[in-house]
């Protein structure tokens, strides 16, 4: 099983709402990332958690909040966003983070802030 | 931070007829990826290049590592209209599995 499994595929959120993107795999994977899209760009990274950890923060702002619950489990909590997030939100995983290891995307969670 | 430049941005060829997309870094390169996405989806990998002078081929396509010049192409013959789509080249960064994407490039395969 190479599958990345994201929900929703679709979000409409107001910006004074509360909602969580998330991301599942069952590969064993031990690293997991979180990727923005804008439309016609390409995936810019946000957060990777490695063994559980947050390992890395592109500077991303506080209203969007990563949380790892598990080994297979991302999530990606959203609160007050703008409408420039609107994005595709794309998950990956991959056997570990520290080496090159070919990513693993899921299908991604289209989000419209209005 | 590492630069990936693919070109081109776009191209149409007529279904059965040969392209070859390119992807240059600034930088060294320590593993190339190649992926496939259809628009508003996510990601297909299709290859990973790691030593200067690899090749790599699924099906149709074919896709090189120059290490010296810190490119690599990615080749498909005889297209077909699922070639159609957005092919990304990325790359990791010397601190691991950190991916850089280049602008991507855009192919319609013409039936």
């Amino acid at each position: 099983d190479t599958e990345v499994t994201q929900t929703p595929k679709h979000l409409v959120m107001g910006m004074t709402n509360k909602k969580s993107l998330k991301c599942e795999q069952h590969m064993g994977h031990r690293a997991m990332y979180w990727y923005k899209q804008k439309a016609k760009k390409p995936p810019e990274l946000m957060f990777v958690y490695s063994y559980e950890k947050l390992s890395i923060n592109e500077s991303v702002p506080s209203r969007f909040s990563p949380e790892c619950p598990n080994s297979s489990l991302l999530n990606l909590h959203l609160h007050a966003l703008q409408p420039e997030d609107s994005a595709l939100y794309l998950c990956a995983s991959s056997q570990d983070e520290t080496d090159s290891y070919e990513q693993y995307f899921g299908p991604g969670t289209r989000l419209t802030v209005t | 931070s590492q630069e990936l430049e693919q070109s081109p941005q776009s191209l149409i060829v007529q279904e059965g007829k040969n392209l070859t997309i390119n992807c240059t870094s600034s930088k060294t390169l320590y593993g190339l990826y190649w992926y496939k996405q259809k628009y508003g989806e996510g990601l297909i990998f299709l290859m990973m290049l790691q030593k200067g002078g690899e090749e790599k081929s699924h099906e149709k396509i074919t896709a090189k590592l120059d290490e010296k010049k810190q490119q690599s192409s990615l080749h498909i013959t005889a297209s077909q209209p699922s070639h159609a789509g957005i092919y990304l080249c990325g790359a990791d960064g010397a601190a691991g599995n950190k991916l850089t994407f280049g602008g991507g490039t855009r192919v319609l395969v013409k039936p």
